[in-house]
């Protein structure tokens, strides 16, 4: 079985702050791993992705994500808040053989303060 | 880059009729879309996998029956909700599959309301 865990349902971070989003995952084969961010009333984008290649993934907008197999984590961050990551930002999991279900984290509301 | 669309993007429809949601893979084939349910201030939950041309495969707990899937070519699927009740109300997203295991191209949802 797989899941991931996000820590905290709301981050609020003043903008230039470093942004930190935590999510720990659990899964009995190498994991891909996943961060979606989605905007009010919108559906999922996808900010970066790790599928057991190099383990500090960059994605869109200036975030990145570093894989750490000996703590199950992948979390997300960004150097310097800017107001238009103000969004909701999802973990998810899968792994790369079977059925590839994406389970996903119950999201981080990420807010941003001028 | 791949787009999903859906329609219509908020429903609003009484108790016990079904409503029809569509969801269309723009650019591109999808031999496989996702149907997810996610509720406010929640996680997306899985419904169904939806595969071109076959059966959908639906989660536990989810009834095939009231939900009705049909994915009849390799850029539409939709979801029906059939007679519908206030607790159906949720934002219904779909997602194709794109690229490698776990990458999903996702629409940009439809809130239903009943009432």
């Amino acid at each position: 079985a797989q899941s991931v865990t996000q820590l905290g349902s709301h981050v609020s971070v003043s903008e230039g702050a470093l942004v930190l989003l935590r999510c720990n995952y659990s899964s009995s084969v190498p994991p891909y791993l996943f961060w979606y961010v989605q905007y009010p009333n919108q559906g999922l984008q996808l900010l970066l992705k790790y599928t057991s290649a190099a383990t500090l993934v960059k994605g869109i907008n200036g975030f990145e994500a570093e894989f750490k197999k000996s703590e199950t984590s992948f979390h997300l961050t960004k150097p310097s808040a800017h107001m238009s990551d103000a969004a909701e930002y999802f973990c998810a999991v899968t792994y790369s053989g079977g059925y590839q279900k994406v389970t996903f984290g119950t999201g981080t509301k990420l807010q941003v303060i001028p | 880059g791949a787009v999903v669309s859906q329609h219509p993007s908020w429903v609003i429809c009484k108790s016990g009729t079904s409503v029809k949601i569509e969801c269309r893979s723009l650019d591109f084939q999808a031999t496989t879309m996702f149907w997810y349910r996610q509720f406010p201030k929640q996680s997306l939950m899985l419904m169904a996998t939806s595969n071109e041309g076959s059966k959908a495969t639906y989660e536990q707990g989810v009834e095939k029956d009231k939900f009705l899937i049909n994915h009849a070519s390799l850029t539409l699927s939709t979801l029906t909700v059939t007679s519908a009740h206030p607790e159906d109300s949720s934002f219904y997203i779909c997602s194709a599959r794109v690229g490698g295991p776990g990458e999903q191209y996702f629409g940009p949802g439809t809130r239903l309301t009943v009432t």
